[in-house]
């Protein structure tokens, strides 16, 4: 089946570094949706990618989906110590499915 | 204030007991999941509901049931055949079943065994 890899596993970095997080498919992905989970909190939907190749902003998130639809990043310019969380990928399992499967996300730690 | 409460927040089990995990929301939502995540394991799916009266089997259902009898209610019971339940439950809605729409998540249920 369908299996979405995200790398790294952890991230340490120092506040005002930048970050970034893969997210890898061994299939074509028709979307790919991104959450974060704050420390002792629960996911929240970010972002959306549909077409192949977009790119969109969020302040200081940008979010890419490959050409080919089986890959996506996310990455933070000049992170915060607002950005702590956990980064989760989540792309449609399979065509007809209405089954998204979640990588297992990236751990982000900032320090001040 | 529309949302998805979850209930409770921490729960104990002992072993070969039965507990009924509740999610509530009124958001209006057609469609409604039950995720566990374990550390380092990420949102693995155990069942998810696309329409009242109706669900379906996900990635790690065996050891859990569930209903959905209303549209404002999911509920997960975890049954003593679960032989490693304790985990972090989340539930979730979308406005429909479609893999396209955000989901909404509770704030989760972590679970214990006495």
């Amino acid at each position: 089946g369908q299996q979405v890899m995200q790398i790294p596993q952890y991230q340490h970095v120092q506040e005002g570094e930048d970050f970034t997080t893969y997210c890898n498919s061994s299939t074509t992905l028709s979307n790919i949706q991104w959450y974060k989970q704050r420390p002792g909190g629960h996911p929240v939907f970010l972002i959306q990618l549909v077409k192949s190749g977009e790119v969109k902003k969020q302040k200081r998130l940008t979010f890419q989906f490959g050409e080919a639809k089986k890959n996506s990043s996310l990455h933070i310019t000049a992170t915060q110590t607002t950005d702590v969380g956990t980064y989760f990928c989540a792309g449609l399992k399979g065509a007809g499915s209405y089954q998204l499967t979640f990588g297992k996300g990236t751990k982000l730690s900032v320090i001040p | 204030d529309g949302g998805i409460t979850q209930s409770p927040k921490y729960l104990f089990r002992k072993e070969g007991q039965n507990v009924t995990l509740s999610c509530e929301q009124n958001l209006n939502h057609d469609a409604m999941y039950w995720y566990r995540q374990d550390p380092g394991q990420g949102l693995r799916l155990i069942y998810y509901s696309q329409i009242v009266n109706d669900f379906q089997k996900g990635d790690i259902a065996e050891g859990y049931s569930v209903s959905r009898e209303k549209k404002e209610s999911f509920p997960l019971t975890v049954t003593s055949a679960q032989k490693n339940p304790t985990a972090f439950y989340l539930c979730a809605s979308s406005i429909s079943g479609q893999a396209n729409q955000p989901q909404h998540f509770g704030d989760g249920t972590r679970l214990s065994i006495l």
